[in-house]
């Protein structure tokens, strides 16, 4: 059973306008990843933030975490056609590596 | 250094025939895992390792079995296909939770397999 939701499924900007997708989650958890995934490749870690944290930054990616509502937000900002990808939240809980992956968000960004 | 790679990239299979995907990492990473991708469904666990010699199930690990006799492997089989092991298959490795170091996962490329 998939532990993070995603939402939207799929989103549609232009360049240049910010990306936001949300994660719900059902869990207690230690951290949560958000991972990037180009058409045909495999996924690539972005970002994670801690149980304890509420807000961390990378470049133009900004993820919060409220753990009273299970959910998480990316927002990726001035976005680039590069960006153009499927986003996972994953949720890590036990004390060891595995992590649960959500269904996904879909970004387009047109030029 | 080449991170995580899957072999091949892609197969088709006839239901009944059994094939082998091989996961190699040179990170000398504790951990592996196998993964199946299907549309709409976002990643789904397999088997996954914590070191080498030992396996263990994950959430779908029916009609398929797994091995890691070297660190750096992990193999997964299949020893009857069936239509629904259609899928993308993703291997990804990390580090042990043991060293103090966060748990990202570095995933391959995936194979596409398609069995008929």
């Amino acid at each position: 059973s998939q532990q993070g939701e995603e939402d939207p499924q799929a989103l549609s900007i232009q360049e240049g306008e910010n990306a936001t997708m949300n994660c719900s989650y059902k869990t207690s958890i230690n951290n949560l990843q958000w991972y990037r995934q180009n058409s045909g490749r495999g996924l690539v870690h972005l970002i994670l933030i801690r149980s304890n944290e509420r807000e961390k930054h990378s470049g133009r990616l900004r993820v919060t975490l409220d753990t009273s509502k299970k959910s998480s937000s990316l927002l990726i900002t001035a976005s680039r056609a590069a960006d153009t990808a499927s986003y996972f939240c994953a949720t890590s809980e036990g004390s060891w590596g595995k992590l649960q992956f959500g269904a996904g968000t879909q970004v387009v960004v047109t030029p | 250094n080449a991170g995580v790679t899957q072999t091949p990239k892609f197969r088709v299979l006839k239901t009944g025939q059994s094939m082998t995907l091989l996961c190699a990492q040179d990170m000398n990473h504790e951990y592996m895992y196998w993964y199946r991708q299907d549309p709409g469904m976002g990643l789904r666990l397999i088997h996954y390792s914590v070191g080498e010699g030992t396996t263990a199930k994950g959430e779908v690990p029916d009609g398929y079995n797994v091995s890691r006799l070297k660190k750096q492997n992990f193999l997964l089989g299949l020893e009857s296909a069936a239509p629904s092991q259609t899928s993308v298959y993703f291997c990804a490795s990390s580090y042990s939770i043991t060293r103090g170091v966060n748990n990202e996962q570095f995933f391959g490329p995936g194979t596409r397999l398609t069995v008929l």
